[in-house]
């Protein structure tokens, strides 16, 4: 039940982009983006719903397809401060609130 | 202004013991969450409420019990804790049940020996 993330973990010098993978087996009504630096909360980035509205942060984008249960969250001309633990939380159901979260994608931007 | 707080932040105690974590909002949302978070970084979500009403509860011990006093706030009791326990409780809020942002407070990171 839980979405599977990939990669685990990327190393990215600043500058570089990267993407991160998020798929799930169940049919989906939104996917959200959490990041998490170190000793810290989850830090909300992006929610992307059924139909193609986003919602979120300005300088990272996302995509969501909904027929292949996926989405992908593109970090482009990463920076430092990019560093820090991806969760993508994928929703069933659209009245819920309930998150399920995948087990996370570590990045670290090394300068 | 704090949106989320929870305390205490650490929290250390023995095997057996009971304890609480307390979580209060000042966003006027309807929604509170809770989630541990193990060793190995997995956030799995245990309890939500809306207005006080328990929507979420997940296969978890019964030995955890959540208490929503008023829409702002949602404590975590657990009773004779176990090793297993260890891990960083977070508590969250959204502004409703539909597909909204979640708001995380800075955790409280729960030892037991």
């Amino acid at each position: 039940q839980q979405p599977v993330q990939s990669p685990q973990a990327v190393i990215l010098r600043e500058g570089e982009d990267a993407v991160i993978n998020c798929s799930s087996s169940k049919a989906l009504y939104s996917v959200h983006w959490y990041r998490q630096k170190h000793g810290e909360a989850p830090v909300f980035l992006m929610i992307l719903l059924k139909g193609g509205e986003q919602k979120g942060h300005e300088k990272i984008s996302a995509s969501f397809n909904e027929k292949k249960q996926q989405s992908s969250l593109y970090l482009t001309a990463s920076q430092l401060s990019y560093s820090g633990t991806y969760f993508c939380g994928p929703t069933p159901l659209s009245n819920t609130g309930k998150l399920i979260f995948g087990q996370g994608t570590t990045l670290q931007v090394k300068p | 202004d704090t949106a989320v707080s929870q305390t205490p932040k650490y929290l250390v105690t023995q095997m057996g013991n009971d304890k609480s974590i307390k979580c209060e909002q000042n966003l006027g949302h309807d929604t509170m969450y809770w989630y541990k978070q193990d060793s190995k970084k997995f956030l799995k979500i245990m309890f939500s409420y809306n207005n006080k009403e328990l929507i979420i509860n997940e296969t978890v011990p019964n030995r955890f019990s959540p208490k929503s006093p008023d829409k702002a706030h949602l404590n975590l009791h657990i009773n004779s804790l176990e090793l297993g326990d260890s891990a960083v409780y977070f508590c969250a809020s959204s502004q409703d049940l539909t597909v909204r942002e979640q708001f995380f407070g800075p955790g409280t990171r729960l030892t037991v020996l």
